[in-house]
């Protein structure tokens, strides 16, 4: 069946320091939605991408979609302690856009 | 204020017992949906609904059912026959099937002993 495989699993960084995780799917997309969970919480929605090869920012936050449409990575520069939290990517399955997720990357800041 | 709600946030249960989970939402949303989060996985869907009185299985039904009786609700039920219910369950929902972002409710904890 149809994967979305997110790396890596956790990423310890300096605070300052970036940090990226990467989304892959084994189907072509035909978009691609990424989310914020804080420790504890529910994951919160940052932002949907749609076209081939499309680039959002938000802040310090840089999100791209392939140019297949298979693959999507967020990019975070100068993490700050608000950053703090697992980033999931999740693409539709079938025709009633049914998400499947990736296993999420953790986000930690080294003390 | 607008959103989801679940309750209760965390819940303890002995082996055999049903147990139901809330989830309300006043954003006048037609597709609702539930969600298993487990550590260090994402999150796979147990059921949805597009609409009232209408729901689908998503990729791990077996041992739970839900039911769409009223637009802002859709319980779910944990049977006994679920056999590792221990987890995080997420409620979810949108504006309709298609390319909308999903709102979560808070999540509710279940713990089977």
């Amino acid at each position: 069946g149809q994967q979305v495989m997110q790396i890596p699993q956790y990423q310890h960084v300096q605070e300052g320091e970036d940090f990226t995780t990467y989304c892959n799917s084994s189907t072509t997309l035909s978009n691609i939605q990424w989310y914020k969970q804080r420790p504890g919480g529910h994951p919160v929605f940052l932002i949907q991408l749609v076209k081939s090869g499309e680039v959002k920012k938000q802040k310090r936050l840089t999100f791209q979609f392939g140019e297949a449409k298979k693959n999507s990575s967020l990019h975070i520069t100068a993490t700050q302690t608000t950053d703090v939290g697992t980033y999931f990517c999740a693409g539709p399955v079938d025709s009633n856009y049914q998400l499947i997720w990736g296993a999420g990357t953790k986000l930690i800041i080294k003390p | 204020d607008g959103g989801i709600t679940q309750s209760p946030k965390y819940l303890f249960r002995k082996e055999g017992q049903n147990v139901t989970l809330s989830c309300e939402q006043n954003l006048n949303h037609d597709a609702m949906y539930w969600y298993r989060q487990d550590p260090g996985q994402g999150l796979r869907l147990i059921y949805y609904s597009q609409i009232v009185n209408d729901f689908q299985k998503g990729d791990i039904a077996e041992g739970y059912s839900v039911s769409r009786e009223k637009k802002e609700s859709f319980p779910l039920t944990v049977t006994s026959a679920q056999k590792n219910p221990t987890a995080f369950y997420l409620c979810a929902s949108s504006m309709g099937t298609g390319p909308y972002e999903q709102y979560f409710g808070p999540g509710t904890r279940l713990t089977v002993t």
